[in-house]
């Protein structure tokens, strides 16, 4: 499975939408990208994920490149119950333990 | 509410003991997983089910034991070989099977078990 990378950590104000970046420069065709956050002493909980076009739900929307490359996680109105870390996952169907979670995004949203 | 169920949130090991962590799931999904994630550190997978009666280990399942006797639960044993337990445990779970794209659903967490040693 490709291997992804995150910015350690990020600041965003409170109401803001907070765009969290992740590059996949070596994705395959066929591997998915996945979200989720983890506050802390929980588990990660799931955010969304897709393969090539954007999508969106009711936490969040994705915005992958159309060289699917890189993606971005999109908060639109961050609050402070947002703060956590975000990690961004690239995994194959055909690989069902391969959900590989790296040290993901501290994101720290600021009244 | 479906969902998976960690217990205890807490355990404590005393030296050469043997100790369980209880998972169970009522999401009808058939793989369930075990990962550890130690402080400041993504999760590593320790073992996987993706049926009842079948296990597989992963990346670092020495010093651990799994069962996976009913669909709904997947305990996993920390046993003495393992010599540094201490870490944060995750059960996580998969499926259905049967279920449009199954390979590319998520998996699902629990709230973890905080394993320390006394």
């Amino acid at each position: 499975d490709a291997k992804t990378t995150q910015p350690p950590s990020m600041d965003c104000a409170e109401g803001r939408a907070a765009n969290l970046p992740c590059n996949h420069s070596t994705i395959s065709g066929n591997e998915y990208v996945y979200w989720y956050r983890q506050i802390h002493s929980q588990g990660p909980q799931y955010i969304i994920h897709g393969l090539k076009n954007n999508e969106t739900n009711e936490m969040a929307s994705l915005i992958i490149t159309e060289d699917r490359k890189s993606s971005t996680l999109i908060l639109p109105h961050a609050t402070l119950r947002d703060t956590a870390v975000y990690y961004c996952i690239v995994k194959s169907p055909y690989n069902f333990n391969k959900f590989y979670f790296g040290s993901g995004t501290k994101l720290n949203v600021k009244p | 509410d479906g969902g998976i169920t960690q217990s205890p949130k807490y355990l404590f090991r005393k030296e050469g003991q043997n100790v369980t962590l209880s998972c169970e799931q009522n999401l009808n999904h058939d793989a369930m997983y075990w990962y550890r994630q130690d402080p400041g550190q993504g999760l590593r997978l320790i073992y996987y089910s993706q049926i009842v009666n079948d296990f597989q280990k992963g990346d670092i399942a020495e010093g651990y034991s799994v069962s996976r006797e009913k669909k709904e639960s997947f305990p996993l044993t920390v046993t003495s070989a393992q010599k540094n337990p201490t870490a944060f445990y995750l059960c996580a779970s998969q499926g259905p099977r049967g279920a449009p794209e199954y390979g590319n659903q998520p998996q699902h967490f629990g709230d973890g078990t905080r394993l320390s040693i006394l």
